[in-house]
Order: C-alpha cells, then sequence, then structure tokens
C-alpha cells in the first residue's frame, strides 16, 4: 500500500523561531493534508491541498502541494507555546477518496 | 464542521471482553470511518461505516472482531471483541465535510486492556 513518509520525527524549537515539516511519497496523491493533534483529542485539519504547485497559507500555517504530487511540507511562521503537538500529513488518491494515508507524525515542541 | 461525540471518552477493560463505542454527529453525514491509533504511532484506517450495509474493512482488520454498525446518518458503533492487551489503543471516528477529502475526528475512545 502507499506509505508517507513524515520528517522530522520531533522537533524542539524556540518560541519565536519558524518550522519546517515535510512529507513525501513514492506514490502520487490528488489531495495533500495537514492535521494537528493535540494531546487527548483527535487531529483537527488544518490545510487542505488539491492542486500540483498549490501554496495555501492559514493563518501562521503555509502548506504546498509538490510539483511532483508525491510530496508536500508544511511551514509554521513565529512559533507560540500553543503550537506544540503532533502534526501529521495526509495523502489521498482519486480511486480512495475520503480514505486518507496518515504519515507518521512529528512531534513538536516549543520552548518559552 | 460537524461535531463529534464518543462515548466512552476512556475504558480499562479485561482481556477477553468486548467493548463498543459510539460514535455521534450532529448532522447528516455520507462517509464515516473508524481508525485506530496505537501509543504513539499514526492512525490506521479499520473501516468505512456504510449505512444501511456492511462495513467496508481494510486489509487486516476483520469484521468478527471490529463488527461495525451504522443504522442511520449521524451515528455508527465499533465493537472491539475479544480483546487482548494489543488492542489497547486510541479508536477515532471521523466524518467528511462537504470535500470527501477533508475528515473531521472524534475526540477518541482511550482503551487500555490488561
Amino acid at each position: 500500500g502507499q506509505q508517507l513518509n513524515q520528517s522530522p520525527q520531533s522537533m524542539f524549537i524556540q518560541e519565536g523561531e519558524d518550522v519546517s515539516m515535510n512529507c513525501t511519497s513514492s506514490s502520487i496523491f490528488n489531495t495533500w493534508l495537514w492535521y494537528k493533534q493535540d494531546p487527548g483529542e483527535g487531529p483537527v485539519l488544518l490545510i487542505a491541498l488539491y492542486k500540483a504547485g498549490e501554496l495555501t497559507s492559514n493563518g501562521r500555517l503555509t502548506a504546498q502541494f509538490g510539483i511532483t504530487r508525491k510530496d508536500s511540507f508544511l511551514n509554521i511562521s513565529a512559533s507560540i507555546p500553543s503550537d506544540v503537538g503532533i502534526y501529521f500529513c495526509a495523502g489521498e488518491t482519486s480511486t480512495n477518496a475520503g480514505k486518507s494515508t496518515f504519515g507518521d507524525g512529528t512531534t513538536l515542541t516549543v520552548k518559552p | 464542521s460537524a461535531v463529534i461525540s464518543q462515548k466512552p471518552s476512556r475504558d480499562i477493560c479485561q482481556r477477553g471482553t468486548s467493548l463498543t463505542i459510539q460514535c455521534q454527529v450532529d448532522s447528516q453525514v455520507t462517509m464515516m470511518f473508524w481508525y485506530r491509533q496505537q501509543p504513539g504511532q499514526s492512525l490506521t484506517l479499520i473501516a468505512t461505516a456504510n449505512q444501511g450495509s456492511e462495513a467496508t474493512y481494510e486489509s487486516g482488520f476483520v469484521i468478527d472482531k471490529f463488527p461495525i454498525s451504522r443504522p442511520n446518518l449521524t451515528f455508527s458503533t465499533l465493537t472491539v471483541s475479544n480483546m487482548s492487551p494489543e488492542d489497547s489503543s486510541i479508536y477515532l471516528c471521523s466524518v467528511t465535510g462537504t470535500s470527501f477529502s477533508e475528515q473531521y475526528f472524534g475526540p477518541g475512545t482511550r482503551l487500555t486492556v490488561t
């Protein structure tokens, strides 16, 4: 089946720093999604990307759908303590609409 | 986005018993899914809960172990049968929004099997 390689596995940063994480796959995806999971909660959708090359922002978050359709990245600018959590990328193919394949997650720790 | 609740939020169960988890959505939705998240791991899709018909299971998951019901467009249950410690996980239901790709998750049920 499809697999997503998400990196880095974890990040420890200082408040105010920018963060970048990415996801790669050997398969082509038609949709890339980024979620954040807080402790004890379900994942929450941050950004959805539908077109190769698409660059989308949501506040301090920016995500891009790679041109090859095999990768995506998420940037967080000027991190704050509430950015702490696990960030998951997810991809979907046209034949599996609604069934996302999830990456292993990037655990972000922000030091005040 | 839909508001999703799950019951119970957590449980500790004995080996060999079964637990039924409920998922309630505040609006009618077409697609509902059940995921498992093992400790420190990512999310793995168990099955698609189909209204009025049998659930569609992913590779590695079977109906005898994870029976699913979906009697209407706002409610579904997942049963974890004949539990073992390896079943200790967070179980999450999700629904899709107007875009079938964007999923909205419930808060999860944290299951510990002793």
